[in-house]
């Protein structure tokens, strides 16, 4: 069974400083794995994804993911936070194959402060 | 390109009532997930469906059901509403739902409240 864990329910940090949301999964076989971003009454937003290829993934809004295949991670990071980045983040994962669903972790919020 | 949209945004039912709720995905995605989000459980995947076969059902009760047409829209019913079914249902869409055009694109959501 797939499952994603996310051990930080809230994450401060302050305006300019690096940030990282960790994540961690567990999964039969290599993963897809994703973060999204979730702005209040809105829906996911996709920030990035790993599929294969290259451990450091670079995505929306500055952000980076690295894939760490024997600690089964893929924590989100950003070298300077914004006040805009505060929200809540979510880190899904997928097997690989045919008609395989999304597990997504609990969510981590960021809060940004200035 | 048009976003991932849902109708309606916001619905209030009370007890015992059913709901549709509508999905129309990204032009060209074949793909559409639903999900449940509360603030206790998080995001619970529903089901998932490719070409107008249901090809995944989460673990909701046959309370919950959907559908797909044939020009990729989706719908979820759910009958005999309960307190507990409050929540904000997304829907997602994908291309094709595997490989590297797995990325889902959500909708923002139909926010239900029952009372």
């Amino acid at each position: 069974a797939q499952s994603v864990a996310q051990p930080e329910d809230q994450v401060n940090v302050a305006e300019g400083n690096p940030l990282t949301v960790k994540c961690t999964y567990s999964v039969s076989g290599n993963p897809y794995l994703f973060w999204y971003v979730q702005y209040p009454n809105r829906g996911l937003q996709f920030l990035l994804k790993y599929i294969t290829g290259d451990n450091l993934v670079k995505g929306s809004y500055g952000f980076e993911a690295e894939f760490n295949k024997s600690q089964t991670s893929f924590h989100l990071k950003k070298p300077s936070a914004l006040v805009s980045d505060s929200a809540l983040y979510f880190c899904a994962v997928r097997s690989r194959g045919y008609g395989q669903n999304f597990v997504f972790g609990p969510g981590t919020r960021l809060s940004v402060l200035p | 390109k048009a976003g991932v949209t849902q109708t309606p945004r916001y619905l209030i039912k009370t007890r015992g009532q059913q709901v549709t709720l509508s999905c129309s995905p990204i032009s060209g995605h074949r793909s559409v997930s639903w999900y449940q989000q509360t603030p206790g459980q998080g995001l619970q995947f529903l089901f998932e469906y490719f070409s107008e076969t249901q090809r995944n059902k989460g673990n909701f009760p046959g309370r919950f059901s959907g559908r797909q047409f044939s020009n990729s829209r989706s719908e979820m019913n759910v009958s005999t509403l309960e307190l507990g079914d409050s929540a904000l249902y997304l829907c997602a869409s994908s291309v094709a739902g595997t490989g590297v055009r797995e990325t889902q694109y959500f909708g923002p959501g139909t926010r239900l409240l029952v009372l």
